[in-house]
């Protein structure tokens, strides 16, 4: 079972730079999030999509764009990187009945020179 | 908006003994979960157990239990008989499940086993 799948695994950009980071559920959830992970931060969380066509913000939306393609891919761009979007992202999906966790992608590491 | 608190700074534990993470949140909502999920050095997260804001018992899953004070709004996990292989970051996360079901995560807790 492929569960979620996030690519890439690990990615260099250049500030000013853009680039899409890809997310891929194959559990027919309803709801995908995107995290960031920074040392001592925990997860935050950047957008969250409750289904298919609608996305809100999270906690720290300020630089990145989502979209939530169809029930199995939701999408973060960076349009401008910047240094501060060093992180790793993490891709995750649930459904919304009660008592089930999310679960998560592998992670993606993102650098920013 | 939710907001969970888990402020222990990194733990040491010996091996084979029993180790506390604590866990506090703030919500509005009435029906809710409650995950903590662990994240060994190797990053990924591995999804550990679940309490549901309802549910009268503590939750059990091998040698975690979740010890849930709904009225003090804490669910802290107890780690019972640590092994080496507990050494990792742990996260507590929290979801409503109506209206706003975002799921929301502490800062988490580092534990390191020792021989």
């Amino acid at each position: 079972n492929a569960g979620v799948t996030q690519t890439p695994k690990f990615q260099v950009l250049k500030t000013g730079q853009s680039m899409t980071l890809q997310c891929a559920q194959d559990m027919n959830h309803n709801s995908m999030y995107w995290y960031r992970q920074d040392p001592g931060m925990g997860l935050r969380l950047i957008y969250y999509s409750a289904s298919e066509g609608t996305t809100d913000k999270g906690e720290v939306p300020n630089g990145y764009n989502v979209s939530r393609l169809n029930k199995r891919e939701f999408s973060l761009r960076l349009e401008s990187a910047a240094p501060s979007q060093t992180s790793v992202y993490f891709c995750a999906s649930s459904t919304h009945r009660e008592g089930t966790e999310a679960f998560f992608g592998q992670g993606t590491r993102l650098t920013v020179v | 908006a939710q907001k969970i608190t888990q402020t222990q700074p990194g733990m040491f534990v010996q091996e084979k003994e029993a180790v506390t993470l604590d866990c506090t949140y703030d919500t509005s909502d009435q029906s809710y979960g409650l995950f903590w999920y662990k994240q060994p050095s190797s990053g990924e997260m591995i999804f550990l157990i679940y309490q549901g804001s309802y549910d009268e018992q503590n939750a059990t899953e091998g040698r975690y239990s979740l010890n849930f004070q709904k009225a003090r709004k804490s669910a802290n996990l107890v780690i019972s008989a640590s092994q080496l292989g507990d050494s990792a970051m742990y996260f507590c996360a929290m979801r409503a499940f109506y209206g706003n079901n975002r799921l929301a995560f502490g800062k988490g807790n580092q534990v390191v086993v020792i021989p």
